[in-house]
């Protein structure tokens, strides 16, 4: 198995334009959940799904913010507009059961 | 609310040597699982160890291994014969549903060789 693969691994964008990460999760793996993690804030689960459902997305910070997850095998989160403030890395994960969550390689997000 | 508490921000050991690192967590459940995940500058979060609440036996995994005090909710990471290539943050993670794993702040580990 690949892993979850996320993509881009880097993203610069400019204040105000969309950006659009993208996660496939390790196959047979029905939970996915969406991270962001900076320095000041380390680790926060923005939102995530079961069985390609939306269950929880208390952490998403505002309405900038979006996840869709049309399929098992594939995500994304969307911010639109994006700002300085949104820029950290972003982590995709899944698991299934509790067998802990494996995660993706991330993707660095820069907003300028 | 379940919190998990990862009192050293960093941590040095030299190579070869045994080095602890400690975490603490809050929770009112007794079924639930912990993890140790290692970050190393590539940033991918790598799973090292796992623990179920319900066993006694304390998790090891080659030159990683937990000491698990249900009671005193704590969960340390002992890594024996420490490596360079052991050297990464460390986060200490609390799962009780498959819904929200929550994490420490990490510990930064240094190998000096």
């Amino acid at each position: 198995d690949a892993g979850v693969i996320q993509s881009p691994r880097h993203e610069v964008t400019e204040m105000g334009q969309e950006v659009t990460l993208r996660c496939k999760p390790i196959s047979g793996h029905n939970s996915l959940f969406w991270y962001r993690q900076t320095m000041m804030r380390g680790l926060e689960l923005l939102i995530y799904f079961n069985n390609n459902v939306p269950i929880d997305d208390s952490g998403m910070p505002e309405d900038r913010f979006s996840a869709k997850m049309p399929n098992a095998s594939f995500s994304t989160l969307k911010i639109q507009p994006s700002e300085p403030r949104d820029s950290a890395v972003y982590f995709c994960a899944s698991s299934q059961r509790k067998q802990g969550y494996t995660f993706g390689s991330g993707t660095r997000l820069t907003v300028v | 609310a379940q919190t998990v508490t990862q009192s050293q921000p960093e941590m040095s050991v030299q190579e070869a040597e045994t080095v602890t690192l400690s975490c603490t967590y809050d929770t009112s459940e007794s079924d639930y699982y912990l993890f140790w995940y290692k970050q190393p500058p590539s940033r991918q979060m790598i799973l090292v160890i796992r623990q179920e609440a319900y066993k006694q036996q304390n998790a090891t995994e080659n030159r990683f291994s937990v000491n698990f005090q249900k009671a005193a909710k704590s969960f340390s990471l002992k890594i024996s014969d420490s490596q360079l290539g052991d050297a990464a943050m460390y986060f200490c993670a609390y799962l009780y549903n498959n819904n929200d794993m929550r994490f420490g702040a990490g510990t930064r580990l240094t190998v000096k060789p």
